[in-house]
């Protein structure tokens, strides 16, 4: 079975700021896909970013970017600039290529100060 | 609109009785998932569907039941087998391998 860690629980950053989240996972499959969501205050999940294991070039979205290490079986999150909206409960999530589970890992629950 | 409706939003039970959430979609996704969330603890899959009359144990089926006789729906039944089953309950769907999942916005159960 597939397992992802986020070992974060908590993590607070100044507006404008810059926060890193780490997540990793435990897999002996050499295809397969990673994913970033958002769970805001009001609970709703929205995808952040998604990465293809195959694809070597690391994954951007706006201020979202990824560092994917797969031999490490890394995928950590950066957030630049991080602003007011980016509060919220961020999870790490795998999927194996020619599958359809979707596992999650905890969390890790993200508060911007102004 | 597209998307993945989930009803009720709030639901209170008796200990004992079971009880039947549900998950509508019209995104024309073939796959369907149903995730329990506690604290501290993430996001726990319950079962998934591939297909249509075709569904798979997540990591923490026992005391829940599915089906999915139509493409667009996926419901959940809690047991009285479920020791806790207080918790916020979330459904999701996607095209499937890869994809994106979209999600419902929860309900939240509460058994007393």
């Amino acid at each position: 079975a597939q397992t992802v860690t986020q070992s974060q629980p908590e993590m607070s950053v100044q507006e404008a700021e810059t926060v890193t989240l780490s997540c990793t996972y435990d897999t002996s499959e050499n295809n397969y896909y990673l994913f970033w969501y958002k769970q805001p205050p009001s609970r709703q999940m929205i995808l952040v970013i998604r990465q293809e294991a195959y694809k070597q070039q690391n994954a951007t979205e706006n201020r979202f970017s990824v560092n994917f290490q797969k031999a490490a079986k890394s995928f950590s999150l950066k957030i630049s600039d991080s602003q007011l909206g980016d509060t919220a409960m961020y999870f790490c999530a795998f999927m194996k290529h020619n599958d359809y589970k979707l596992s999650f890992g905890a969390g890790t629950t993200v508060t911007v100060r102004a | 609109d597209g998307g993945i409706t989930q009803s009720p939003k709030y639901l209170f039970r008796k200990e004992g009785q079971n009880v039947t959430l549900s998950c509508e979609q019209n995104l024309n996704h073939d796959a369907m998932y149903w995730y329990r969330q506690d604290p501290g603890q993430g996001l726990r899959l319950i079962y998934y569907s591939q297909i249509v009359n075709d569904f798979q144990k997540g990591d923490i089926a026992e005391g829940y039941s599915v089906s999915r006789e139509k493409k667009e729906s996926f419901p959940l039944t809690v047991t009285s087998a479920q020791k806790n089953p207080t918790a916020f309950y979330l459904c999701a769907s996607s095209m499937g391998q890869g994809n994106e999942a979209f999600f419902g916005q929860g309900t939240r159960l509460t058994v007393v």
